[in-house]
């Protein structure tokens, strides 16, 4: 619920722009990377999933991507729209294990 | 969405009671897990089962203890609340451990009083 945004970093996007949202990762050996989206009162949804022998992937209006180099994961949501206000996270794979999940980052639509 | 169903979705009770939250799932997953969401913390994972009466501890396993006793259902129990364990636990299904989404319930909102 309005809990899980307590806290949390935000981004403030006009509607029609494009929204790019951060994740650095510190373990090299995680191979595996998932985007999720929560809205209020409701469990993560899945976005997007990218694995670490690629660059980039790309989805219905979502972008994945991975620079390995310097740990770091994106986000993009193009033409961002009210319904795409939620909170981001992402979760890497550290080997096998279960996945490991960031704290987050709110995004906030204005009209 | 997945098959996953959470009860209840909202309890409140008082400390030193004993709670039991339920997870069934219909997609005859392998991996099942349960997290508490916080504000400041995000997802931490309490347990998780790779099959019929296998479960693993996660990072804040203390004063929680879970069951598995058919592939469908993954119970959650907290012996005898606290007020720290006011929280929102979410159940997540996976078909394998770690390079594969999970994917999750509607969360249940426990607050103990």
């Amino acid at each position: 619920g309005e809990s899980v945004g307590l806290h949390l970093p935000t981004l403030s996007v006009q509607e029609g722009d494009n929204s790019i949202i951060n994740c650095a990762y510190s373990n090299s050996a995680s191979d595996y990377f998932i985007w999720y989206k929560q809205e209020s009162g409701k469990g993560p949804q899945f976005i997007i999933d990218i694995r670490s022998n690629m660059d980039k992937r790309q989805g219905q209006r979502v972008t994945v991507l991975l620079n390995k180099t310097v740990k770091h994961l994106s986000l993009q949501i193009a033409a961002t729209q009210p319904g795409d206000s939620a909170v981001y996270f992402c979760a890497e794979n550290r080997g096998n294990t279960p996945l490991v999940f960031g704290k987050g980052t709110r995004l906030s639509v204005i009209a | 969405d997945a098959g996953i169903t959470q009860s209840p979705r909202h309890k409140v009770t008082e400390t030193g009671t004993p709670v039991t939250l339920r997870c069934h799932q219909t997609e005859n997953h392998r991996y099942m897990y349960w997290y508490r969401q916080d504000p400041g913390h995000g997802l931490r994972l309490i347990h998780y089962s790779y099959g019929v009466k296998d479960t693993d501890k996660g990072e804040v396993s203390d004063g929680y203890s879970v069951s598995r006793s058919k592939t469908e259902d993954f119970l959650l129990t907290l012996e005898s609340a606290t007020s720290s364990q006011t929280s929102v636990y979410f159940c997540a299904i996976s078909e394998v451990r770690s390079d594969q989404p999970q994917h999750f319930g509607d969360g249940t909102r426990l607050s103990i009083l």
